[in-house]
């Protein structure tokens, strides 16, 4: 069965604490994304990682891609208020035809 | 430069009616999506049209059909309305599969 399974599934974070969101799959993919969904709001792409080790960074939040072990993280340092959102990954499983597997999303709070 | 746009934006139907969601896109891109959310279970692919002249079912088709009437314009069908359709639609689209993909802003709906 295909699987993405993210923890936590919330966060209540301090400011200026930094954290980690982790994304498992269950099936061998090279391509997994970030997106952040605002209250009511539509999905924005955050990060595009298409091979193992990929590292990338914006601002205050860096994702990473392991594929040997199936596992993303994204790494939240010094957050601010104005990261509090819902943070999905996505894993496309099967190169080609694109059954594309949203995790369940980890809504974070970051607290004044 | 409107990106993906979606309408109508909210709707109300009873069991057994029948409705058209509307989905364009502007940027040229070659791959179109359709996704339903709803609480607590991220996002399920319904359909999906890699290009123009495709489409292929995702995680969760049934009740549901779609047509890629054009490049830009991606509709999701639903014949005959259930309560359990009652969810928010998001229309996504992608230059190529391997890209991130840029969402609509939702439709809402709700079946009683």
């Amino acid at each position: 069965e295909l699987k993405v399974e993210q923890n936590p599934l919330f966060l209540s974070m301090q400011e200026g604490k930094n954290y980690t969101i982790y994304c498992n799959y269950s099936t061998t993919s090279d391509r997994l994304y970030w997106y952040r969904q605002d209250p009511g709001k539509s999905l924005e792409s955050l990060f595009v990682l298409l091979s193992n080790g990929a590292v990338k960074q914006e601002g205050r939040l860096m994702a990473s891609l392991d594929t040997k072990a199936r596992l993303s993280t994204l790494h939240i340092t010094a957050a601010v208020h104005d990261l509090s959102a819902t943070y999905f990954c996505a894993v496309d499983f099967t190169s080609g035809t694109y059954k594309y597997i949203f995790g369940t999303g980890t809504r974070l709070k970051v607290l004044a | 430069n409107a990106g993906v746009t979606q309408t109508p934006k909210f709707q109300v139907l009873k069991t057994g009616q029948s409705m058209t969601l509307q989905c364009a896109q502007d940027m040229n891109h070659n791959s179109m999506y359709w996704y339903r959310q709803d609480p607590g279970m991220g996002l399920r692919l319904i359909y999906y049209s890699a290009s123009e002249g495709t489409t292929d079912k995702g995680e969760v088709p049934n009740g549901y059909n779609v047509s890629r009437l054009n490049k830009r314009e991606f509709s999701l069908r639903l014949e005959s309305a259930a309560p359990s359709q009652t969810s928010v639609y998001f229309c996504a689209s992608s230059p190529t599969p391997d890209y991130e993909q840029y969402f609509g802003p939702g439709t809402r709906l709700t079946v009683t």
